[in-house]
């Protein structure tokens, strides 16, 4: 069974553009939740997605913004990138969110921004 | 706010010492209760979970995780760790009435000496 893809791996954008990152979930699963990780902060939860619908958010701006489409397949927006924006972004998959939220997470990608 | 905290940032042990990370969380209903490990390179995968049942959970390599609910703990352990240990651990909590969500800890960086 293929686990969860992320694409692109790496990425370099400039302050002020804006960036799309695409993650494919592990077949069967409905629900896709993506992650900023960055050195000393840890997991910060963006938000989840499930039956395309968004589920739940984190405590981040309006820049940052996501999708799911109706193959699970899920997109993470940023807009008006900022130089604090640098950072490994994580999608992980789970089954469903029930009573057995185990999650499946990509390898992720790497964002610079400069 | 649910917040799940590891008290060390950083432990360095030797091979074949024992191991045990800790983790607190806040919050006084029921819990699901993770932990997941990232090797240097490596995608974040699933170390051992806790959903209901014996407290004691055994997971992969040889970990296991106490859950003390009066304690509002889960401490994460290894009686001999190996040089391959080292790798970052991170502890999750998922609140049941939280919509789906993982509260994540900051993590811990955990350095084995051959």
């Amino acid at each position: 069974k293929a686990g969860v893809t992320q694409t692109p791996r790496y990425l370099i954008k400039t302050r002020g553009q804006q960036v799309t990152l695409s993650c494919s979930p592990i077949s069967g699963h409905r629900s896709v939740s993506w992650y900023q990780q960055t050195p000393g902060q840890g997991l910060q939860f963006l938000f989840e997605y499930f039956s395309e619908t968004q589920r739940n958010k984190g405590n981040f701006p309006g820049r940052f913004s996501g999708r799911q489409f109706s193959n699970s397949r899920s997109e993470m927006n940023v807009s008006t990138l900022e130089l604090g924006d640098s950072a490994l972004y994580l999608c992980a998959s789970s089954k469903d969110g029930g009573d057995s939220y185990e999650q499946y997470f990509g390898p992720g990608t790497r964002l610079t921004v400069t | 706010a649910q917040s799940v905290s590891q008290h060390n940032h950083h432990v360095i042990l030797s091979e074949a010492a024992s191991l045990e990370l800790g983790c607190n969380y806040s919050y006084g209903g029921t819990v699901n209760l993770f932990w997941y490990v990232q090797y240097p390179g490596q995608h974040l995968q699933l170390l051992l979970k806790y959903f209901s049942g014996d407290p004691l959970v055994k997971g992969i390599k040889g970990f296991e995780a106490e859950f003390i609910k009066s304690k509002f703990s889960f401490n994460l352990r290894k009686p001999s760790v190996q040089w391959s240990d080292t790798a970052e651990y991170f502890c999750a909590v998922n609140p049941m009435d939280s919509n789906y969500q993982l509260i994540w800890g900051a993590g811990t960086k955990l350095i084995i000496k051959p």
